[in-house]
């Protein structure tokens, strides 16, 4: 069974930094590409951030590019993402997902299992 | 505003059919997958369908997906009220950014 589980999240001041984690089990987790998916508070979904399997390629949302980093640790079944420069409209509950993608001549991208989401709030 | 448009609301009586539309773009739609998902209040989302029409395991075929041109459409068929939920459509863009939909609150009358 694919199981998802963030943690990391709280709050934090605007300007400030926070790490969030995913640990993964029940899939080769080198094997698949993971994300990052947030929801505002009574708002829709938002894309932030992809990682392919071996790490060598990471994708970001231009709402947080150069601010956000994504990164996965193979050797710990766990995904990270590092979010620096943090603002109030960063508030939101953050999913990790596991992903299938492919990019080119009719492109996919699949979010096939998620987390429970870890709640993260920006404000002073 | 999403790049991808849906309309806010739908709504149907129980064991009627409902359709939610998504559109978007040549970038987009018109030339990617789309998938679909559904959160149910207080929930993670869940996949229901992927590469336009297809269904996961699990995923009864109620659940249909389309797509023509630069929009796609989720059906859902014999509705229950345990579909009450929002739905949201998503895919790849040639920005190499993923992207939902604004979402579709179903409400089974």
């Amino acid at each position: 069974e694919v199981q998802l589980l963030e943690s990391g999240g709280g709050l934090v001041q605007p300007g400030g930094s926070l790490r969030l984690s995913c640990a993964a089990s029940g899939f080769t987790f080198s094997s698949y590409a993971l994300s990052w998916v947030r929801q505002a508070p009574g708002k829709g979904l938002e894309w932030v951030s992809a990682i392919s399997g071996s790490g060598g390629s990471t994708y970001y949302a231009d709402s947080v590019k150069g601010r956000f980093t994504i990164s996965r640790d193979n050797s710990k079944n766990t995904l990270y993402l590092q979010m620096n420069s943090l603002r109030a409209e960063d508030t939101a509950v953050y999913y990790c997902a596991k992903t299938t993608y492919y990019y080119g001549s009719g492109s996919y991208v699949n979010f096939d299992y998620w987390g429970q989401g870890t709640l993260v709030t920006v404000s002073s | 505003q999403s790049v991808l448009t849906q309309p806010p609301s739908v709504s149907a009586a129980p064991g009627q059919k409902v359709t939610i539309s998504c559109s978007g773009s040549s970038s987009n739609i018109g030339n990617n997958y789309v998938s679909w998902y559904q959160q149910l209040p207080g929930t993670a989302p869940k996949l229901l369908i992927y590469e336009n029409n297809k269904r996961p395991s699990g995923i009864p075929d109620r659940f249909s997906g389309s797509k023509s041109g630069t929009s796609a459409t989720l059906g859902i068929t014999g509705l229950q009220t345990g579909d009450e939920a929002d739905y949201y459509c998503g895919t790849w863009d040639s920005s190499l950014s993923a992207l939902f939909g604004g979402g579709t609150k179903l409400t089974v009358l």
